[in-house]
């Protein structure tokens, strides 16, 4: 059965302050990883796909990294509008989708 | 253009009834997938249509049911709800699937069941 487990569970930073948010996975034949963003009273907004080890994406202040065994999302001098839970989730081979259960994030002016 | 839909938003039901949601996904998308989102389990996936046909399916009990129609609406079914069914269920669309394409979710349908 594929696991999926985010650290930490929820993380506190001061404007600015850069940090990185963990997504550790087992799974059977990896197809990608997702990154999504969740405000409260809303649906998740797709963030990344990674798809092979090695791979980076960037969007403004986020990079997603992957690995064989865990994903990395970056936040670069985090403003207090990127607040909200970041979940990720991996597809495996025979095409399930599980997810993490999310790290929430607040950043204070 | 307009975003996923998912109607009612809220709905309070009791033990033993039975409830459906509906999903209106973004134009063009022919993908439909549906979620349980709890504080205890976080988001679990339910089931996947496309072109009207179950795809995918999530460990979840047969009172989970949906189907898919021929303008890509879906519908999810809970029969004889029970207490632990109260979540936030999410619908989310895409034009071919997810390991292929970039899902969009809804706002969410509230189901209390007291």
């Amino acid at each position: 059965e594929d696991q999926v487990t985010q650290s930490p569970e929820a993380l506190r930073l001061q404007e600015g302050e850069s940090s990185s948010l963990n997504c550790s996975y087992t799974v059977s034949g990896l197809r990608g990883l997702f990154w999504y963003r969740q405000d409260p009273g809303k649906g998740p907004e797709f963030l990344f796909t990674l798809y092979s080890a090695g791979e980076e994406k960037e969007k403004e202040r986020l990079k997603a990294t992957l690995t064989k065994k865990e994903s990395f999302l970056h936040i670069t001098a985090p403003k207090p509008e990127d607040s909200a839970t970041y979940l990720c989730a991996v597809l495996d081979a025979g095409n399930m989708l599980t997810f993490g259960g999310g790290t929430r994030l607040m950043v204070k002016p | 253009k307009a975003g996923v839909t998912q109607t009612p938003r809220y709905l309070i039901k009791t033990r033993g009834q039975q409830v459906t949601l509906s999903c209106s996904p973004i134009s063009g998308h022919r993908s439909v997938s549906w979620y349980q989102q709890t504080p205890g389990q976080g988001l679990q996936f339910l089931f996947e249509y496309f072109s009207e046909t179950q795809r995918n399916k999530g460990n979840f009990p047969g009172r989970f049911s949906g189907r898919q129609f021929s303008n890509s609406r879906s519908e999810m079914n809970v029969s004889t709800l029970e207490l632990g069914d109260s979540a936030l269920y999410l619908c989310a669309s895409s034009r071919q699937g997810w390991g292929t394409d970039t899902q969009y979710f809804g706002p969410g349908t509230r189901l209390t069941v007291l």
